[in-house]
């Protein structure tokens, strides 16, 4: 099964600040990586497909990028309604595997 | 309006089985990839199982050959049988559209409660 290792499980940040997440796949998977946002109590809400493309109506300060093995997610200039967290997946190939999550918490 | 809604999900004693239900609205459910996914309380998300457009499906291991994914066309339903449940399938479950281009839509969740 392809591993999908996420860096880092916390992260602190303020209002306004630039903040990256990054995914690790233990091999090749082309662009097939999705990220999530999770709140408390919530289901995920799919943000970015295809490593890099825009959910319908997710705000364009979030993006994607990456390709192979390495992926990240960049929040340009957080929101207080940002703090969340946040999972990467695979879908390159059966099974489906998603990364252990980064919560994103106030500093 | 694009909906899912589980329902199914319970408290059951080791070793029980429970069918899981994801009732589909304002799409086919044969038109696109379906999914179940899991979340065990505080801890992250663990894909299950999907069924492909053509009928075809997979698990992962941690459930292969205890769990069975399947749809109805005629009800637009897709379900989840859980047989020889285990502690450690206590879980929030979730039906979810994909992951052809990611999960896009997502149920509310259904908890399901292993006692040993």
């Amino acid at each position: 099964d392809i591993q999908m290792t996420q860096s880092p499980s916390t992260l602190s940040a303020s209002v306004g600040d630039r903040v990256t997440v990054t995914c690790r796949a233990s091999q090749s998977i082309g662009n097939w990586v999705a990220w999530y946002q999770q709140k408390p109590g919530t289901a995920p809400k799919l943000l970015i497909y295809a490593a890099s493309s825009l959910e319908s109506g997710v705000p364009p300060r979030f993006s994607g990028g990456g390709s192979g093995t390495e992926f990240t997610l960049t929040i340009s200039s957080l929101q207080p309604d940002d703090f969340a967290t946040y999972y990467c997946q695979q879908y390159n190939a059966y099974s489906y595997t998603f990364g252990q999550g980064t919560k994103l918490e106030f500093k | 309006e694009v909906q899912l809604v589980e329902s199914g999900g319970g408290l059951i004693q080791a070793g029980g089985s429970l069918r899981l239900s994801c009732a589909v609205s304002g799409f086919i459910v044969s038109s696109d990839y379906m999914s179940w996914v899991r979340q065990t309380p505080g801890k992250g998300l663990e894909w299950v199982s999907v069924i492909y457009t053509a009928g075809g499906t997979y698990y992962a291991d941690s459930v292969k050959g205890r769990f069975t994914i399947s749809r109805d066309n005629f009800k637009n339903m897709v379900y989840l049988q859980m047989n020889s449940l285990r502690a450690e399938d206590t879980a929030i479950y979730y039906c979810a559209r994909g992951p052809s281009r990611g999960m896009d839509v997502w149920g509310q969740g259904t908890t399901v409660t292993v006692s040993s």
